[in-house]
């Protein structure tokens, strides 16, 4: 059974912390996602990375940072915790290449971060 | 950056009653997709729509991509307890476009059914 895991499920750090998220995939899968969903807003992509140490801005990249130093782990950093990262941060996978060539995209459970 | 509006944003039905999600955009993708949230959970792939025009049923739901592929729905028929939950659009950038290989979401609707 194909498995996006997400290490921390619920987090509190203080304004200024610097706090990393972490994902694994075991699907051997090239590209890995990583967005965060407010209420209202659907999800925002922050980074992805299509291969090891390779990594492209999404739509909301700042204060944000990212590390892919193995095919099936992608690292999420928050450099200095503001209160507006406070959010629900969703990791997720797919082989390479594009949505309508089947590659279904699988998604954690997601991390739910306060800031305070 | 590319947008993608979905309506309504909160639905609350009486059981057996049908509904309609509606997601535009003045964007053209070369896909789009549906999905499903639960509380806690990530969202899971409902379905992938690629040509325009194109229907998919997957029992009670029935999804669309328009022709001119800037827009979707998604209509389910007799609707269950079920199907509460968070319902998500999510469009795939066309290949030489800046949004190439990416995925752009809807707000979202939040999909109430009542028994």
């Amino acid at each position: 059974d194909v498995k996006v895991t997400q290490s921390s499920r619920y987090l509190v750090k203080r304004t200024g912390e610097k706090v990393f998220l972490e994902c694994v995939q075991d699907m051997d899968h090239e590209n890995m996602f990583w967005y965060r969903q407010d209420p209202g807003l659907g999800l925002r992509l922050i980074y992805f990375s299509y291969d090891v140490k390779m990594k492209e801005k999404g739509d909301i990249p700042e204060g944000y940072s990212v590390s892919r130093e193995k095919k099936e782990r992608f690292s999420l950093i928050l450099e200095s915790a503001s209160t507006n990262q406070t959010s629900m941060y969703l990791c997720a996978s797919s082989l390479f290449g594009r949505a309508y060539s089947g590659n279904t995209i699988y998604f954690g459970e997601g991390s739910w971060l306060t800031v305070v | 950056t590319q947008l993608l509006e979905q309506s309504p944003q909160f639905l609350s039905i009486q059981e057996g009653e049908n509904l309609t999600v509606y997601c535009n955009s003045s964007s053209v993708f070369s896909s789009l997709q549906w999905y499903r949230q639960e509380p806690g959970e990530g969202p899971v792939l409902l379905v992938t729509v690629v040509t325009g025009g194109e229907v998919k049923k997957l029992k009670r739901l029935t999804f669309q991509f328009g022709d001119a592929r800037k827009d979707s729905s998604l209509h389910i028929t007799a609707a269950q307890p079920g199907d509460t939950g968070l319902y998500l659009c999510a469009g795939e950038g066309r290949r030489g476009g800046t949004s190439y290989g990416k995925l752009t979401f809807g707000q979202g609707t939040i999909l109430t059914v009542h028994p």
